[in-house]
C-alpha cells in the first residue's frame, strides 16, 4: 500500500519520442508536484497541482504537460523528448508542509 | 526568494563516529526547514522538520537538527552513525506564502567499518 506511486520505474527512449509518467497518491492530500533530479542529484521543482487546479509552474518548457483527472493523481506528459530531459522525476504529495515523495522514474533520452 | 545552501558535497565518517551535516538557509521571514534522505535508487523520506517552537527537534532514525535563527542554518546531527546512515541528505527550506520546496544540493555521506 505505497503511499506515492509512480510508473514507469524506468523509461528509455529515443529522442524526439513523446512519453507519459504516471502518479497516485493514496493519503488523501489535496496537493500533488512534479520535481525533476538531474545527474548531480539537484532537485528542482516543476509543477504542482492543488486539488485538480494548477498552481505552480516554474518556466518549464511546453513540451513538458501535467494533467490532474482527479486529486489523487498527477500525470506528466512529455512531447519530443531532448536528451536533456534525461533525468529522475519525482511525483510528490502534501497535505501541509510536509512533502511525501514516490521512489521516482528515471527517464533515460538516447 | 528563499534559498538553501549545503557546504559539504561528500562527507565521509567512521561507524560509531558522530555526524554534523550544514545547512544554511536565506528567507526573510521564519522558515520552514526540513531534513529529507535519499537511499540509493529511492525516493526522499523525511527525517525530521522544523516549523516553530522548540529550537531542536528531534528525527526519525536517532537524528536531530537545532534551528539557529541568528546564524540562518538548520545542521543535521546524530551521536552515533550506523553504516545504513550512507545516503544523500537534502535539507530544504519552505516559506509560509508558498507550497514550494526549495531543496539544497544535498551531501553525500559514506560510512565506513
Amino acid at each position: 500500500d505505497t503511499a506515492v506511486s509512480q510508473t514507469p520505474k524506468y523509461l528509455v527512449t529515443q529522442m524526439g519520442n513523446d512519453k507519459s509518467i504516471k502518479c497516485e497518491q493514496n493519503l488523501g492530500h489535496d496537493t500533488m508536484y512534479w520535481y525533476k533530479q538531474d545527474s548531480k542529484k539537484f532537485l528542482k521543482i516543476m509543477f504542482s497541482y492543488n486539488n485538480k487546479e494548477l498552481i505552480i509552474n516554474e518556466t518549464v518548457p511546453n513540451r513538458f504537460s501535467p494533467k490532474s483527472p482527479d486529486k489523487a493523481h498527477l500525470n506528466l506528459h512529455i512531447n519530443s523528448l531532448e536528451l536533456g530531459d534525461s533525468a529522475v522525476y519525482f511525483c510528490a504529495s502534501s497535505g501541509g508542509r510536509e512533502l511525501f515523495f514516490g521512489e521516482g522514474s528515471r527517464l533515460t533520452v538516447l | 526568494a528563499q534559498s538553501v545552501t549545503q557546504p559539504d558535497i561528500h562527507i565521509t565518517v567512521s561507524e560509531g563516529a558522530s555526524l554534523e551535516l550544514r545547512c544554511n538557509y536565506s528567507y526573510g521571514a521564519t522558515p520552514y526547514l526540513f531534513w529529507y534522505v535519499q537511499s540509493p535508487g529511492q525516493g526522499l523520506q523525511l527525517l525530521l522538520k522544523y516549523f516553530s517552537g522548540d529550537t531542536l527537534v528531534q528525527g526519525i532514525k536517532g537524528f536531530e537538527a537545532e534551528f539557529k535563527r541568528s546564524q540562518s542554518s538548520f545542521n543535521l546531527r546524530k551521536p552515533s552513525v550506523h553504516w545504513s546512515d550512507a545516503a544523500e541528505y537534502f535539507c530544504a527550506v519552505g516559506a509560509s506564502n508558498t507550497d514550494k520546496l526549495i531543496f539544497g544540493t544535498g551531501t553525500r555521506l559514506q560510512v565506513f567499518p
